[in-house]
């Protein structure tokens, strides 16, 4: 079982859409967690940080469920721009035994 | 924001030359900088993470003496690949965390990445 799974991809969506991605992680010792972006060749963005009580960052909102070791990012409003493949990550304190997702693709058509 | 840099971009060396790949956080310090390797349509492998005056913690099954790690200061970490061999042609990127005036704890910054190409 990989430490840090992901839905697997490519989600195709139209513009407009809301889009949701789930990600689950086993090692209980992690503590922090992020929501990454890259694009084809780049190095990964952050895209925004995870916390118990949800955060949301205009159209994009994140989730964490310690308890069922459950992440979560729902994209509102899908733009061609929000092409690309999104990471989701998980660190124990320090960054120490950071360990990324293997991303899930997703394409906004317009 | 906090910016890292990598240098350089792109390589192309001959089997059994060494490459060294240097990574500087411009504008913070980098208290602990990972090095990670993504192979396409890969996810990205962490490979190690060193703090600044200490030896280089490595991941499982990342050869020390092959990729050799230097932390010499909080705003520059070296990976050296040494002995490179084609199968060692991948996308270096790295990464830092540190007093950067970010209240996302943990939060990792990445340099844009070094594409190595061994022939």
């Amino acid at each position: 079982r990989k430490e840090v799974e992901q839905d697997p991809g490519p989600f195709n969506v139209p513009e407009g859409a809301t889009v949701a991605f789930n990600c689950t992680y086993s090692n209980s010792a992690s503590q922090s967690f992020f929501w990454y972006r890259q694009d084809c060749r780049k190095e990964p963005k952050l895209l925004m940080s995870v916390y118990s009580s949800g955060n949301e960052d205009g159209r994009f909102t994140a989730q964490l469920n310690r308890a069922s070791q459950y992440i979560s990012l729902l994209i509102r409003d899908s733009k061609l721009s929000d092409s690309a493949t999104y990471l989701c990550v998980a660190a124990e304190t320090g960054g120490f035994k950071t360990i990324f997702g293997a991303g899930t693709r997703l394409f906004v058509k317009a | 924001g906090a910016v890292v840099s990598q240098h350089p971009s792109r390589v192309i060396c001959k089997s059994g030359t060494s490459v060294k790949i240097e990574c500087r956080s411009l504008d913070f310090q980098a208290t602990t900088m990972f090095w990670y390797r993504q192979f396409p349509k890969q996810s990205l492998m962490l490979m190690a993470t060193s703090n600044e005056g200490s030896k280089a913690t490595y991941e499982q099954g990342v050869e020390k003496d092959k990729f050799l790690i230097n932390h010499a200061s909080l705003t520059l970490s070296t990976l050296t690949v040494t002995s490179a061999h084609p199968e060692d042609s991948s996308f270096y990127i790295c990464s830092a965390t540190g007093l950067a005036g970010d209240t996302a704890r943990d939060t990792q910054y990445f340099g844009p990445g070094t594409r190595l190409t061994v022939l």
